[in-house]
């Protein structure tokens, strides 16, 4: 059964840092393009980047509004990904999601973690 | 950015309704779309494109316009819905459908 679980939400001051770390288990991690979705309290969903594989040298994409704060990384060997995130602002308040990309040729996310709260407040 | 636009925002309905949510993409998005349901509190789950989705979930559409279609609405299904579309970055949502109790 394919889980992701993610942690490393807090509260944390405008301005601060705080780093999400996502476990992956019962499918091959390496193989999967792995993405953050973020969702502010009562709000819809919004995408906030991807990190691909390593054949495809584990490059990244960022939403706009996180790019250049925000850095998507993995480790293969620990089935783990993680969201680095300076320079927060009261805006990035939400829940925040480990998704799977799905392999099957349609980018769709098929699998997701339980979510992981960050407050960004003074 | 590809907008995704969703309607209605909110829908009331019964057990037994059929019914249909609409999703527009401001350009063409192929048939790059996604559809998700989520609960209260819970993570969202893909439905249509995935094994296992009950056969009264349907979609459609290619290009700007898609629907989603429930044959028979049934208790469970009372939820919020949002569209994707991954065709091109970023990855976008649309805003959302919430079907209520009617």
């Amino acid at each position: 059964e394919v889980q992701l679980v993610e942690s490393g939400g807090d509260l944390v001051q405008p301005g601060g840092s705080l780093r999400l770390s996502c476990a992956a288990s019962g499918f091959t991690f390496s193989n999967y393009y792995m993405d953050w979705v973020r969702q502010a309290p009562g709000k819809g969903l919004e995408w906030v980047g991807r990190i691909r594989k390593r054949a495809n040298s584990y490059t990244t994409e960022y939403a706009a509004s996180v790019k250049g704060r925000f850095t998507i990384s993995r480790d293969d060997s620990k089935n783990s990904l993680y969201l680095q995130m300076n320079s927060l602002k009261t805006e990035d308040t939400a829940v925040y999601y480990c998704t799977r990309v799905s392999d099957s040729g349609k980018f769709h996310f098929d699998s997701w973690g339980p979510g992981t709260l960050v407050t960004v407040s003074s | 950015d590809i907008q995704m636009t969703q309607s209605p925002s909110t829908l009331s309905a019964s057990v037994g309704d059929r019914v249909t949510i609409t999703c527009r993409a401001s350009q063409s998005i192929s048939s790059s779309l996604a559809w998700y349901q989520q609960k209260p509190g819970k993570a969202p789950k893909v439905l249509i494109l995935e094994s296992g989705v009950p056969s009264r979930f349907s979609g459609s559409g290619s290009g700007t316009e898609f629907t989603l279609t429930i044959s028979s609405l049934q208790p469970d299904d009372f939820a919020t819905y949002y569209c994707q579309q991954y065709e091109t970055y970023p990855v976008t949502f649309g805003g959302g459908t919430k079907v209520e109790i009617k």
